[in-house]
């Protein structure tokens, strides 16, 4: 079975500066997908970034960039000038196939994160 | 112009009831999801159905059915339900690529007193 492991449960950072949460994984599987997602007080899902398993360049999505290591099975994420708007609870997530066109999300516990004005 | 509707937003309820979320998408998606989020926000999947047949049905008790009468709705119906069952409950969808994630409904808050 799939784990996905957030060790930080919450985080703060001052406004405008960086903050990277960390997120390991446990799989025996060669082709996955990795996915960041948000979640601010208004409980909507919101995809973040996603990450290819056999892709070796790190994806980035603006202000938000990921630090794959596919070998120590490693998947950060790194917020670049943090905004108010990023306090919220981050999960990162893996993909796999379940057969038939299904692929299922197993979530993390979750990062909560607090941006400090 | 919503791409994963669900209602109610929000459910409260007395124990032992039998209620009903309903989920539709109008992204063209086969395949869509029901997952539980607990009081601790942690997310878990119980069911997923592809084009109308089931595929996922995780350790959920049988008082919990989805039903799909097309692939563009998925609802969930629970009988008798329990104080355990307060959550909130995502319906996502998903399209043949996993590249793409999942794209969620904002959520049933279901409270049961």
């Amino acid at each position: 079975a799939q784990t996905v492991t957030q060790s930080q449960p919450e985080m703060s950072v001052q406004e405008a500066e960086t903050v990277t949460l960390s997120c390991t994984y446990d799989t025996s599987e060669s082709n996955y997908y990795l996915f960041w997602y948000k979640q601010p007080p208004s409980r909507q899902m919101i995809l973040v970034i996603r990450q290819e398993a056999y892709k070796q360049q790190n994806a980035t999505e603006n202000r938000f960039s990921v630090n794959f290591q596919k070998a120590a099975k490693s998947f950060s994420l790194k917020i670049s000038d943090s905004q108010l708007g990023d306090t919220a609870m981050y999960f990162c997530a893996f993909m796999r196939s379940s057969g038939a066109g299904s692929y299922q999300l197993t979530f993390g516990k979750g990062t909560k994160l607090s941006v400090i004005p | 112009d919503t791409a994963v509707s669900q209602t109610p937003k929000y459910l409260v309820t007395q124990m032992g009831n039998d209620k009903s979320i309903k989920c539709e998408q109008n992204l063209g998606h086969d395949t869509m999801y029901w997952y539980k989020q607990d009081s601790k926000k942690f997310l878990k999947i119980m069911f997923s159905y592809n084009n109308k047949e089931l595929i996922i049905n995780e350790t959920v008790p049988n008082r919990f059915s989805p039903k799909s009468p097309d692939k563009a709705h998925l609802n969930l119906h629970i009988n008798s339900l329990e104080l355990g069952d307060s959550a909130v409950y995502f319906c996502a969808s998903s399209q043949g690529k996993p590249i793409y994630g999942y794209t969620f409904g904002s959520g049933t808050r279901l409270t049961v007193v």
